[in-house]
């Protein structure tokens, strides 16, 4: 079945700064990626997501890519701002019957002032 | 609307008790679903079903049970707790096939079994 590896577990940035998150997927039928954002205590939300058919998506200050070839997504961060804090999960997908999430293990990222 | 609702929000149960988390959507959506998130290893799917009368395992199914009896409801029973279950659960719904369709999450239910 579907593997999905999420890297850092963990990132620490400045106000201001990029952060890029990365995610690898193991089933090349996946066509489905989708970013969850999950602040403390809260239900995980959808931010972005890209399918296969795209390899690249923006929504202001974040972007998502995706690299089909190497099975491979990231999610890029601009301007980080401390609200930007949480922890994030990508997702992998494909569309045959249910459509069966696989996450990623997520990464904490942290904005500081 | 209110989206995915469920309860409790949070719940201590002893070893060997029972218990049902319920779940219900009001957006009259076909897939609903059961995860589990515990720390450093994401959301786990733990059953899921695509239609009133219809349910599968997903992931990690040991220790629970489903029924979807009608659209709207799908709750998730504990048959016998154990402490390897303290975990937080997220029931989630999505409208059907394609995709796209977005997984709106409920709040989740945060439990502990001692």
């Amino acid at each position: 079945g579907e593997n999905v590896e999420q890297h850092p577990s963990t990132l620490s940035v400045q106000e201001g700064d990029s952060a890029v998150i990365k995610c690898t997927y193991s089933d090349s039928a996946s066509n489905y990626f989708p970013w969850y954002k999950q602040e403390l205590g809260k239900r995980p939300q959808l931010i972005i997501d890209i399918r296969s058919n795209v390899g690249e998506k923006k929504d202001q200050r974040i972007a998502v890519t995706l690299n089909k070839t190497a099975k491979h997504f990231s999610l890029h961060i601009t301007e980080t701002q401390p609200e930007d804090s949480a922890v994030y999960f990508c997702a992998a997908r494909k569309n045959t019957g249910f459509q069966k999430l696989v996450f990623g293990t997520g990464t904490r990222l942290l904005v500081s002032p | 609307n209110a989206g995915v609702t469920q309860t409790p929000k949070f719940q201590v149960l002893k070893t060997g008790q029972s218990m049902t988390l319920q779940c219900a959507q009001d957006m009259n959506h076909e897939y609903m679903s059961w995860y589990r998130q515990d720390p450093g290893m994401g959301l786990r799917l733990i059953h899921y079903s695509v239609g009133a009368g219809i349910t599968d395992q997903g992931e990690v199914p040991n220790g629970y049970n489903v029924s979807r009896s009608t659209t709207e409801d799908f709750p998730l029973r504990l048959l016998s707790a154990a402490p390897s279950q303290t975990s937080v659960y997220f029931c989630a719904s999505s409208s059907g096939t394609g995709s796209g369709n977005t997984i709106y999450f409920g709040e989740g239910s945060w439990l502990t079994v001692v």
